[in-house]
């Protein structure tokens, strides 16, 4: 089956400083989204991005299909940002199930 | 829109007893997922249906886990009976259909501690 991996694994910032995640998948996708699993662990909707950009203010997220990766940029970040980000995917012509990364983990301290 | 309804939040049970779980996807999304979250295997999807018909179950791990959509507004995830390597955070997720292109939404899931 396709392979998601996600990087870094782990990340701790200080309020204010921007990171990227990245995503790899190993096989054509027509689904792609990002979600942020907040401490209380409620899977909050970010991106469906199979191609393409899109910001929603201090977020925003690329997808190149081509080249099968999608990047999810965080800017001027905040301690509510802390949680983890998982990348899922839906693979062309296969099942209607996301297949999930492993996640990472942000922690933005004060 | 109220988006995916999971009860309960929480549940705690004893080995071998029966468990429920509860979920009411978005008012006009055909296709329903049960999704679970372990630290061992991450999320992994155990079933999802379209238009009230299970389609692949292949996820479900054994003949202990039952689910159901009687109809387009409710969906069961039955355990029995359960045992303690089932204690694991349990999600609904609901989409419009199976064009392919669209997005899931997911429930607040449901937090499964087997004793």
């Amino acid at each position: 089956g396709i392979q998601v991996e996600q990087s870094p694994p782990d990340l701790i910032l200080q309020e204010g400083a921007n990171s990227t995640l990245r995503c790899n998948f190993s096989d054509s996708v027509n689904n792609l989204q990002w979600f942020h699993q907040n401490p209380w662990g409620q899977l909050i909707n970010l991106f469906y991005i199979p191609s393409g950009t899109k910001q929603n203010g201090r977020l925003s997220a690329t997808t190149v299909a081509t080249e099968r990766y999608s990047l999810l940029y965080i800017s001027s970040s905040q301690t509510t940002d802390s949680g983890v980000y998982f990348c899922a995917v839906r693979t062309q012509g296969g099942s209607e199930k996301l297949v999930f990364g492993k996640g990472m983990k942000l922690t933005v301290n004060p | 829109d109220a988006g995916v309804i999971q009860s309960p939040r929480h549940e705690v049970t004893e080995m071998g007893q029966e468990v429920t779980l509860r979920c009411k996807p978005i008012s006009g999304h055909n296709s329903l997922f049960w999704y679970r979250q372990t630290m061992m295997r991450g999320l992994e999807l155990l079933i999802y249906f379209n238009n009230n018909v299970p389609i692949d179950d292949s996820g479900m791990p054994e003949d202990r886990f039952s689910a159901k959509m009687p109809n387009a507004s409710f969906s069961t995830l039955k355990i029995q009976p359960s045992e303690p390597r089932d204690s694991a955070v349990y999600f609904c997720a609901s989409s419009p259909g199976l064009a392919g292109g669209h997005e899931q939404y997911f429930g607040p899931g449901t937090r499964l501690t087997v004793t």
